[in-house]
Formats: C-alpha cells, sequence, structure tokens
C-alpha cells in the first residue's frame, strides 16, 4: 500500500542535541511538507519542498533544517537552536493536479529531556 | 491575508446527538475548502472538501456546504458516534499560494456514549 512513513514514533532527547525525523513516501507525489503541532495551536508549516533539491521555509523554520536529495524523502533535523523543539511532527505531501488533497504520515512525538 | 477560523472546543457530545462544528474564511478569489480529521495519536486525514461555492462535500455522514455570501463551511453530522471523537480542522487553499494550506487551529470533539 502506497503512504508516507514517519519515524520514529517517539524521540526523546537532551537538551543541546540535534535530531532527524524522517519521512518516507511511496505515492510519487511532487510536494512535502513538514509541519508541527502544539495543543491548541493548530498546525504550523516549518518547511516545504515542490522539487528535489528546492525547498522552502514556511511559517516557523528557525531552529529546523530539511533536504530533499530524492523525491520520496524529506528529512528533518530540529537542531539544538531551536528553543523549544517537544511537540508533535507531522510530514505530508501531495501530487500535482491533487487539489491540496495532502496524505499525512502518523507523526513523530519529540520529547526534550 | 487567508485565514480560517473555527469554533474553540472542546465539543463534548453525547451518541447519536447532532454536531455542528463551525468554520468561516477570509480569502482573495475562489479558494478551495478542506476538513480534515485527526483521530488520537495519527496524522490528519482528509474528511472532505468543496472546490467552488454551493458545493456540499459530504463523506461519514458528515457534511459541509461552501457558502460564499457567508464564508463558511460548517461541518455537520446528524448523529454522531463514539468513534468520531477526534479533532477536526477546517482548511483552505488558494490559486498561487503554491500549494500550501492555510489550517484553522482545530476543534477537539469528544462523543460519550
Amino acid at each position: 500500500d502506497g503512504g508516507i512513513t514517519q519515524s520514529p514514533k517517539y524521540l526523546f532527547r537532551k537538551e543541546g542535541q540535534n535530531v532527524t525525523l524522517s519521512c518516507e513516501q511511496n505515492l510519487n507525489h511532487d510536494a512535502m511538507y513538514w509541519y508541527r503541532q502544539d495543543p491548541g495551536q493548530g498546525l504550523r508549516l516549518i518547511y516545504y519542498s515542490q522539487i528535489v533539491n528546492d525547498f522552502q521555509k514556511g511559517d516557523i523554520a528557525e531552529g529546523y533544517s530539511v533536504s530533499r536529495e530524492k523525491k520520496e524523502s524529506f528529512p528533518l533535523t530540529v537542531t539544538s537552536a531551536q528553543k523549544n523543539p517537544t511537540a508533535f511532527y507531522l510530514c505530508a505531501s501531495v501530487t500535482v493536479g491533487a487539489a491540496n488533497v495532502l496524505t499525512f504520515g502518523a507523526g513523530s512525538r519529540l520529547t526534550v529531556l | 491575508g487567508n485565514s480560517v477560523t473555527q469554533m474553540e472546543g472542546p465539543v463534548t457530545l453525547s451518541e447519536e446527538a447532532f454536531l455542528t462544528i463551525n468554520c468561516t474564511y477570509t480569502a482573495t478569489g475562489y479558494p478551495s475548502l478542506f476538513w480534515y480529521v485527526q483521530y488520537p495519536g495519527e496524522g490528519l486525514q482528509l474528511l472532505l472538501k468543496a472546490t467552488k461555492a454551493d458545493d456540499k462535500g459530504s463523506n461519514k455522514g458528515f457534511e459541509a456546504t461552501y457558502r460564499k455570501e457567508t464564508t463558511s463551511f460548517h461541518l455537520e453530522k446528524g448523529s454522531v458516534q463514539v468513534s468520531d471523537s477526534a479533532v477536526y480542522f477546517c482548511a483552505l487553499s488558494n490559486a498561487g499560494n503554491n500549494r500550501k494550506l492555510i489550517w484553522g487551529l482545530g476543534t477537539s470533539l469528544a462523543v460519550n456514549p
């Protein structure tokens, strides 16, 4: 079955450490997105990529980095510069002509100890 | 700019009650409108959508009508079930916005047996 796989589902990190969240899709979708979800704040866009080797900052990119070396992969690195990284992170993808019907992964919950 | 406003939750209902979750929007042009649902511990999934004025989206007993005159896209269900307990997000997309969605903050629904 096609879909988006995020890993790990749960991750604990000490302050000052970088951590990378994986997002892989086998849907042949062009665009991929990373969102952060905090209670009561809805979804906030971190980064998005519409094509391989290109990506743009979203609304809250500070302290995060991404790469898009392959169409199916869009990993997110949460760096030590991110002041409050504890959150639920969601990856999504969409293809051209899909009228913004996003497919989401199951999410990764990051907790900073 | 574009924005989406949802009624605040949490909403608590008894099984078989009628559900309305209000959603209003501000946008230029003719946006597409969406309702996504997030079940506990999971990513989001599309519930229904409407792409032009007066369209009605429907799925799993849920309905929403695109009302341009009132800039609204309220979600309704005639008889909710315990399994409908989730967070519901209203969203819009506009042509030319790089396929980014504008999200409401989400409304949590709890249905009691």
